[in-house]
């Protein structure tokens, strides 16, 4: 069985600053890990994977996360913060089954402020 | 097409109602997806597909759930006599390949049971 935690269901930040969206999992295999965001009345979109290539993994729009076994985490931070970033945030996890079958977190809304 | 397409958009249904909902794959996207979303909640798998083949229904929360993709491109899920518990964000989910992890979403279908 595979789990995912997402701490802090809302995070704000300031334009320009340091953004750190958390995640830990629960997985009983090497697990794959997915960041997406969700704007307002639309879809999910992929930010980035992990699927045991290299721990830090670089995605869209200037986002990047580090997959590390020894805490089970896989934190998404972005060095600044833009406007535009303002979303809902999504991890999931994997075992790598069914074409990747997901489980996904609740969810962290972010808020950038002026 | 360009991108997955889900329709209707809205759907309002009175509770005993069937619904019937669709999903457009991008085009010659093997695996498809059916997830619904809770209002506040991350997505919840409910279907998977590779062509036309449904290998994993495990995710349909009671035998009013059904889905289908005859031809292996275009998908429905239908509920059968809807329930207020129903009501959510039912989203569709198509990737290339079946090991290619992390797929691409279309926008949703909210449906919503008075």
């Amino acid at each position: 069985a595979q789990s995912v935690t997402q701490l802090g269901s809302h995070v704000s930040v300031s334009e320009g600053a340091l953004v750190l969206l958390r995640c830990n999992y629960s997985s009983s295999v090497p697990p794959y890990l997915f960041w997406y965001v969700q704007y307002p009345n639309q879809g999910l979109q992929l930010l980035l994977k992990y699927t045991s290539a290299a721990t830090l993994v670089k995605g869209i729009n200037g986002f990047e996360a580090e997959f590390k076994k020894s805490e089970t985490s896989f934190h998404l931070t972005k060095p600044s913060a833009h406007m535009s970033d303002a979303a809902e945030y999504f991890c999931a996890v994997s075992d790598g089954t069914n074409a990747g079958k997901s489980t996904f977190g609740d969810g962290t809304t972010l808020t950038v402020k002026p | 097409g360009a991108g997955v397409s889900q329709s209707p958009r809205y759907k309002v249904a009175k509770r005993g109602q069937d619904v019937a909902l669709r999903c457009d794959p991008i085009s010659g996207h093997v695996s498809l997806f059916w997830y619904q979303q809770a209002l506040g909640q991350g997505p919840e798998f409910l279907t998977y597909f590779q062509n036309e083949a449904q290998l994993d229904k495990s995710g349909l929360p009671s035998d009013r759930f059904f889905a289908e993709r005859p031809e292996g491109s275009v998908s429905t899920l239908k509920i059968q006599r809807t329930q207020q518990e129903d009501s959510a964000v039912y989203l569709c989910a198509s990737s290339l390949e079946t090991g290619d992890y992390g797929y691409t979403f279309g926008s949703g279908t909210r449906l919503t049971v008075v």
